[in-house]
């Protein structure tokens, strides 16, 4: 079935560099997808969204790209801080929401 | 504004017993979900409610696993019997309506099944 994954399942970055998180979907129907962040024992937290009229999208420290033709979404984090440490996940959404793996980022100090 | 609250946090029990999850979502929000997330993978759908109805219960083993929403505010979902491969985290998330709104997720509660 159709899925939504992960290129990398852990990254590993310099405090102060910046970090790219990527994703690949499945779905070419998908509209909507969302970036979220989940630190240990607690709920996934909302990053970032995009919807498929658009390319790109930036929050503050964040950037979400979003490539149709390749099915592919990356999330850009800005000067990396010990903060961002979490397992960050991609969801796509058509008729419902679905969840990749994750990718665990680790910040060295 | 309070965020979704979910008890207990965390649950050990034996294989074939029975336990009870509660979700409490951010007030005014229509939408309330449960999901599953298994060590090392991303949340899985079980049951999504609108208000007190059931809109997608497709991957909800319905064999042991019931959830209400009564009132259309606080939610249960129910386990009985449990099996070992049950241990996960048991997610709630609220929205404020239907899907496509941003879900705001509770805690979790941690199952552990022996």
């Amino acid at each position: 079935g159709e899925s939504v994954g992960l290129h990398l399942p852990t990254l590993s970055v310099q405090e102060g560099d910046n970090s790219i998180i990527n994703c690949a979907y499945s779905n070419s129907a998908s509209d909507y997808f969302i970036w979220y962040k989940q630190e240990s024992g607690k709920g996934p937290q909302f990053i970032i969204d995009i919807r498929s009229n658009m390319d790109k999208r930036q929050g503050q420290r964040v950037t979400v790209l979003l490539n149709k033709t390749v099915k592919h979404l990356s999330l850009q984090i800005a000067a990396t801080q010990p903060g961002d440490s979490a397992v960050y996940f991609c969801a796509e959404i058509y008729n419902d929401m679905r969840f990749g793996a994750g990718t665990r980022l680790t910040v060295k100090p | 504004e309070a965020g979704v609250a979910q008890s207990p946090r965390y649950k050990i029990i034996e294989k074939r017993q029975s336990v009870a999850f509660w979700c409490n979502p951010i007030s005014g929000h229509a939408t309330l979900y449960w999901y599953q997330q298994i060590l090392g993978q991303g949340p899985k759908l079980l049951i999504q409610f609108q208000n007190n109805g059931v809109v997608d219960d497709s991957q909800l083993p319905k064999d042991r696993f019931s959830a209400e929403r009564l009132k259309g505010v606080d939610s249960t979902l129910k386990i009985q019997p449990a099996k070992l491969e049950d241990s996960a985290v048991y997610l709630c998330a609220s929205s404020l309506n239907v899907l496509g709104d941003t879900q705001y997720f509770g805690p979790g509660t941690r199952l552990t099944v022996l």
